[in-house]
Order: structure tokens, then C-alpha cells, then sequence
């Protein structure tokens, strides 16, 4: 069985400020891939980044850094210097990999960020 | 590519109508999924599709759901009849089966509201 725990329902920070969302993963597979996508108020989600279990490189994408750490079972994302516009809610999802399971995702419940001005 | 494309983006139907939801995927793409998002229960998968093909429906909550899919660039998702507690966000996603890009690309979504 899969499980992704985001325990912080709801983070509330004042622009500028740096943020950190937790994810916690539970699997048995060996390899799999571990995903952070975003839903804004307009209601779509989008990918943010995919992650390989074999890989645990920490990787930075401007203001975006992701932190996995396979001892923990943990994939936290950072965002530094936060922006009104990063209020969203953030999903931590994870796939296992190979067989038929490709883009089957099982999704945390979700981290509701407001950045205020 | 115009993305995956979902249709209608918003329905309001009354208890036991049928209702049906459309999805278009990214060309290309060999998987489709259908997943629903509620408070409740958050984002969760009802079935999924693997060229055209039915792998995995046991996310699909009861006899009332069923989805199909006749060709790769079509799919519905029909509830029949429909109930209030069916009232959620439906999401459509598709993703091509590379070992090098698995992430599933969403939809806008379809507010479903039963009343």
C-alpha cells in the first residue's frame, strides 16, 4: 500500500518570507517517483517536479528547492522569498514506477499556502 | 499542443439525471486517468486507461460510474444516476509511457454539482 502524509493542512506566511511544505511517503517499492504539483485558485493542477527514488540530488529551480530524503521517506519543497502569487494549494504525489503504473498517482491531502502581502 | 481538455468546466444537474463528462487527451499520450477531488477525500483515482484499455477501475465508487474510452483521443466518464455526494471536481490526466517523462498532465477540471 501507498501513502503520501502532508501534515501541515494550512501555512500562512508574509510575503518574502521562506516557506517549507513537509511530505512524507510510504511505499514498498523500491523504485518509484515522487511529484509536487500545484493548484491555484483557478483550479488547475500543475506539475511542479518529478523526482526518481534512485536520485536524491537536492535540485533548485529559481525560488523552488526540493529536499528528498530517502532515510526519512521525505520530498519537502522550499520556497524562499515567498509571492502573493505562490497562494495555492501544494500536492505531494507519489508513482510507483515500471508495469502499468505510469502517471498513477497517489496524492497527499494537500498544503493550503497563503502568502500575504 | 492545447493540453488535455476537459468539457463542460462546470455542470449543475439535479439528482438521478445522467451525467456525463468529456475529456480530450494530449495527443500522443497512452495513459488516461480520471481521478476526483473532494474535501472529504481529497484527489483520488477512479480508473485509468492504458491504449484505449480499462487497466485499473477500482478506484471507480459504485455502478452508478462508468468511463469509456473508444478511441485515443476521446473518453467519457458517465454517472448514471447521479447522487449529491457525487458532487466534486473531475480531472482528467494523460502521460506518455517513457521511462523519462511519467508525469501525468491535468486537465482544468469539471465542477460537478448534483442537487
Amino acid at each position: 500500500a501507498q501513502k503520501v502524509t502532508q501534515a501541515q493542512t494550512e501555512i500562512s506566511v508574509v510575503e518574502k518570507e521562506d516557506v517549507t511544505l513537509d511530505c512524507v511517503y510510504e511505499t514498498r517499492d523500491t523504485t518509484y517517483y515522487l511529484f509536487w504539483y500545484k493548484q491555484p485558485p483557478s483550479g488547475e493542477l500543475v506539475f511542479l517536479i518529478r523526482r526518481n527514488s534512485f536520485d536524491e540530488q537536492n535540485e533548485i529551480s529559481g525560488r523552488y528547492s526540493w529536499n528528498f530524503q530517502k532515510s526519512t521517506s521525505s520530498f519537502n519543497f522550499t520556497i524562499t522569498a515567498s509571492q502573493v502569487v505562490d497562494s495555492a494549494v501544494y500536492f505531494c504525489a507519489l508513482e510507483n514506477a515500471g508495469g502499468t503504473s505510469y502517471g498513477k498517482l497517489t496524492f497527499g491531502q494537500g498544503t493550503i499556502l497563503t502568502v500575504h502581502p | 499542443d492545447a493540453g488535455v481538455i476537459q468539457s463542460p468546466r462546470h455542470e449543475v444537474t439535479e439528482m438521478g439525471q445522467e451525467v456525463t463528462l468529456r475529456c480530450k487527451p494530449i495527443s500522443g499520450h497512452d495513459y488516461l486517468f480520471w481521478y476526483r477531488q473532494t474535501m472529504m477525500r481529497g484527489l483520488e483515482l477512479l480508473i485509468y486507461f492504458n491504449n484505449n484499455v480499462p487497466i485499473d477501475d477500482s478506484g471507480m465508487p459504485e455502478d452508478r460510474f462508468s468511463a469509456k474510452m473508444p478511441n485515443a483521443s476521446f473518453s467519457t466518464l458517465k454517472i448514471q444516476p447521479s447522487e449529491p455526494r457525487d458532487s466534486a471536481v473531475y480531472f482528467c490526466a494523460s502521460s506518455f509511457s517513457s521511462p523519462r517523462n511519467t508525469e501525468a498532465f491535468f486537465g482544468q477540471g469539471t465542477r460537478l454539482t448534483v442537487v
